[in-house]
């Protein structure tokens, strides 16, 4: 069955360090990863989606990297600001699951101190 | 353009009490889906809706019914709330039960059982 950890759970900084949000995952057979982000009180926002064959992501100042045979994959954040702070959360969707579910790590909450 | 509607936001619940929780997308989309947050958790899949007229059971059923009213909406129903089905939940569509289908999600119903 596939597990998806999220390590720490959380993270404070200060206002401008570039960081690294962590996630893994103990089945390689998947067909993407995704990282959200949720905003106390709100829903979760997409932030990027990197399929099976693809070894980055990149938007703005978000970068997400995958390392499919390790498990691994890593979200960093350059220049972090004030308005990073976020729970942000992976999820993948496993090969061997025939109904395509998001299985999800419990989020890592980030707080960017000014 | 308001994507993902749940409705209400916040609900306070007596054990044995039951209720329902709205949820409906203004997107065209065919799949939808309800989860629930725990602290600590990742979200848990509960129920999904791969086209209007379906439903089928995710990974934490037990204790929810749910109804796919029309294209639009995705009703789920508590039908004798117990404490431990406090949670936040949340509703989600897809345009398809497609593996590469990013989800949309509304803001979540914030659900207290006591």
């Amino acid at each position: 069955k596939q597990e998806v950890t999220q390590i720490p759970a959380a993270l404070s900084v200060p206002e401008g360090e570039n960081l690294v949000l962590n996630c893994s995952f103990t089945d390689s057979a998947i067909y993407n990863l995704q990282w959200f982000r949720q905003d106390p009180g709100k829903g979760l926002t997409s932030l990027l989606l990197i399929q099976s064959s693809q070894r980055e992501q990149t938007s703005g100042r978000l970068n997400a990297s995958l390392d499919k045979s390790s498990g691994r994959s890593t979200l960093y954040i350059a220049a972090s600001q004030p308005g990073d702070s976020a729970t942000y959360l992976c999820a993948v969707r496993s090969v061997r699951d025939s109904n395509y579910q998001l299985i999800w790590g419990a989020g890592t909450k980030l707080i960017i101190k000014p | 353009n308001a994507g993902v509607t749940q409705t209400p936001k916040f609900q306070v619940l007596k054990t044995g009490q039951s209720m329902t929780l709205q949820c409906a997308q203004d997107m065209n989309h065919n799949s939808m889906y309800w989860y629930r947050q725990d602290p600590g958790m990742g979200l848990r899949l509960i129920y999904y809706s791969a086209s209007e007229g379906t439903t089928d059971k995710g990974e934490v059923p037990n204790g929810y019914n749910v109804s796919r009213l029309n294209k639009r909406e995705f009703s789920l129903r508590l039908e004798s709330a117990a404490p431990s089905q406090t949670s936040v939940y949340f509703c989600a569509s897809s345009e398809a039960r497609q593996p590469n289908q990013p989800q949309h999600f509304g803001d979540g119903t914030r659900l207290s059982i006591l």
